[in-house]
């Protein structure tokens, strides 16, 4: 069965440095996601993108963020000038053709911001 | 704002046997979706069951069923003849219909099964 894979598994970074999370989601899935999960705390999301451009996003998604399908089958989140309160598991997804499709996840990435 | 809460932090259930997780929402919407979704450990998250909330029937899957009761705001989840692959963390979410499309979240549920 088609998976959203996700890479790294795990990303240790200096406070301050930028740092890109990965995520090839399911070929024909036009709608994707990124949540975020700091530990002991809900499921919270991010962003979603669809037809190359964001088409909502919390008040967690600040310019501290950005979302990018760069070629495709790639969707990046980039989070520039990390801070300590950054430090998460990042959840990508992604749905099929139209919204309210179930949401399809990978595995996640957990960001460890030193 | 929608919110979703699970009430129980952790459950337990001998295998074989059946155990229901509970989750309540909050929301002014009329039209819906509720999920259940599980996470193994170190696993990705797994969609289990799918509720359409103008379906008055309760969806099941296999071992999996939901008793959703809309006036009440409550999506409980059962699990029959529970196997030790069930042990994971199991999320309750809700996505409204049309226009958002994001998840809402419960904090979960972590379900042990004992052997």
């Amino acid at each position: 069965e088609p998976e959203v894979t996700q890479t790294p598994s795990h990303q240790v970074t200096q406070m301050g440095q930028e740092v890109i999370l990965r995520c090839v989601p399911i070929s024909n899935h036009l709608y994707f996601y990124w949540y975020r999960q700091i530990l002991g705390q809900k499921v919270e999301f991010l962003v979603s993108f669809y037809n190359n451009e964001i088409s909502e996003k919390s008040e967690i998604f600040d310019d501290q963020f950005s979302v990018e399908r760069p070629d495709g089958s790639n969707f990046t989140l980039k989070i520039r000038s990390t801070k300590l309160e950054d430090s998460a598991m990042y959840f990508c997804a992604s749905s099929e053709v139209t919204s309210n499709q179930p949401q399809h996840f990978g595995d996640g990435t957990r960001l460890s911001i030193l | 704002a929608q919110t979703v809460t699970q009430s129980q932090p952790e459950m337990s259930v001998q295998e074989a046997e059946t155990v229901t997780l509970s989750c309540t929402y909050d929301t002014s919407e009329s039209d819906y979706y509720l999920f259940w979704y599980k996470q193994p450990p170190s696993r990705q998250m797994i969609l289990v069951i799918r509720q359409e909330a103008y379906k008055q029937q309760n969806a099941t899957e296999n071992r999996f069923s939901v008793n959703f009761q809309k006036a009440a705001k409550s999506f409980s989840l059962k699990i029959s003849d529970s196997q030790l692959g069930d042990a994971a963390m199991y999320f309750c979410a809700f996505q409204p219909q049309g226009g958002s499309e994001k998840l809402v979240f419960g904090k979960g549920t972590k379900l042990t099964v004992n052997p």
